[in-house]
């Protein structure tokens, strides 16, 4: 069975162009989570999505970040405009009824 | 406010002898305790976790002990291999029913 699938794995762009990170879960699992990874802070999450359904945003840095799930299969992270301090790993995570998240490859973003 | 603290960020040992990473916690309300492994640009993995009601869970090679009065737990790797470095991440689930906390991990250099 294919994990998370996550792309691209190596973004880097400019300061003030917008970033899109795509995002396949594990076929089957409702839950989805975004995170961010930084050497400062760690792991952070960023949103997480329930049936498609955004639950919690609240780990979303500013309004520059806005995530969306169409559907079951896919989501995206987006960030517009993009600034040298969103440098970092982007990881999606799905799970189903249990407490285990799995994680896709991640997403290197450097904004330069 | 760090609810999940792994106050080692590294550690070093021989191949065969035994790895014990450490995780403090501070929030009372988590009832479920999970490690992750991370190799460099990969994902966090799955690897064990325990129940807030049992203080020990063994899985081949790797052990995990929860001290809940002390709220602390350990990851023990019996034999360790140099295929076991990575970071190693402790992560808490409780109070809600979806979030998992992470510590900062802990990167564990094997020596051949």
């Amino acid at each position: 069975d294919a994990g998370v699938i996550q792309s691209p794995r190596h973004e880097v762009t400019e300061m003030g162009q917008e970033v899109t990170l795509r995002c396949k879960p594990i076929s089957g699992h409702n839950s989805l989570f975004w995170y961010r990874q930084t050497m400062m802070r760690g792991l952070e999450l960023l949103i997480y999505f329930n049936n498609n359904v955004p639950i919690d945003d609240s780990g979303m840095p500013e309004d520059r970040f806005s995530a969306k799930m169409p559907n079951a299969s896919f989501s995206t992270l987006k960030i517009q405009p993009s600034e040298p301090r969103d440098s970092a790993v982007y990881f999606c995570a799905s799970r189903t009824t249990g407490v285990e998240q799995y994680f896709g490859p991640g997403t290197r973003l450097t904004v330069t | 406010d760090q609810q999940v603290k792994q106050n080692s960020p590294s550690l070093s040992v021989q191949e065969g002898r035994i790895s014990i990473l450490n995780c403090d916690y501070t929030n009372s309300m988590f009832d479920y305790f999970l490690w992750y492994k991370k190799y460099p640009a990969e994902g966090p993995t799955f690897l064990i976790s325990i129940s807030s009601i049992k203080d020990k869970n063994e899985d081949g090679r790797f052990t995990v002990f929860l001290n809940k009065s002390a709220k602390h737990l350990s990851l023990h790797i019996v034999p360790s291999q140099p295929g076991d470095s990575a970071v190693y991440f402790c992560a808490a689930f409780g109070g809600s029913n979806y979030k998992l906390t992470f510590g900062k991990g802990t990167l564990l250099t094997v020596n051949p």
